[in-house]
């Protein structure tokens, strides 16, 4: 089965560092992009950015460049989302997606979310 | 930046009335277009992808049409679980830009 594992609920301080994870099974971790996506509480979804895991290429949205660092392992076929320094307003819900190579760009499957909570 | 812009952002039908949800892009993107379902509480889950191609699995009631700048979901016949958020999804190149969203709900 196709699937997308995101790590547990975060709660941190505002200036602390966070890196969430998600892990790929049951399909070519190499084969396709990653993307995440981030949802604030009762809006809408925003795209953050995506990697290609062969060979790292990441592309961000303009609203979140230079804010959140995409990566990945690929020896664990899992991508990460990170922080250096969070901010009350990073609060939000975040889900990791798999994205297809080619025309096939639809986010499909979608990982199970990770809240992160940030508040001093 | 292309813009997607779906209308309405809120509908209320009843159970078994033809609903209809409007994206519009702001420059066109073929049909490099998707819709998503979140229902309350849960993860988006993709419905339609290439403007028109019902994902397997996806109720027959709901499908997608258009080309260019202006596509539709529909659903022919509003059934109770189909209450949630719809959003569309340019995907062709970056940024891959969500709509808005449209909540559908049941009078």
């Amino acid at each position: 089965e196709v699937q997308l594992a995101q790590s547990g609920a975060e709660v941190k301080k505002p200036g602390e560092s966070l890196k969430i994870s998600c892990k790929a099974s049951g399909f070519s971790f190499t084969s396709y992009w990653i993307g995440w996506v981030r949802q604030m509480p009762g809006k809408g979804l925003e795209w953050i950015g995506i990697i290609y895991p062969p060979d790292s290429d990441t592309r961000y949205s303009p609203a979140f460049q230079g804010q959140v660092t995409i990566s990945v392992d690929k020896s664990i076929s899992t991508a990460y989302l990170q922080w250096s320094s969070l901010k009350a307003s990073d609060s939000a819900m975040y889900y990791c997606a798999r994205r297809g190579v080619g025309s096939a760009g639809w986010f499909d499957p979608w990982g199970q979310g990770t809240l992160v909570t940030v508040s001093s | 930046d292309i813009r997607m812009t779906q209308s309405p952002s809120s509908l209320s039908a009843f159970v078994g009335d033809r609903v209809t949800i409007t994206c519009r892009a702001s420059q066109g993107i073929s049909d490099y277009l998707a819709w998503y379902q979140q229902k309350p509480g849960k993860i988006p889950k993709l419905l339609i992808y290439a403007a028109s191609a019902l994902q397997s699995g996806v109720p027959s009631r709901f499908s997608g049409s258009g080309s260019g700048t202006d596509f539709t979901l529909t659903i022919s016949s509003l059934q109770p679980e189909d209450v949630a958020t719809y959003y569309c999804q340019k995907y062709n190149i970056v940024p891959l830009t969500f709509g808005g969203g449209t909540k559908v709900e049941i009078k």
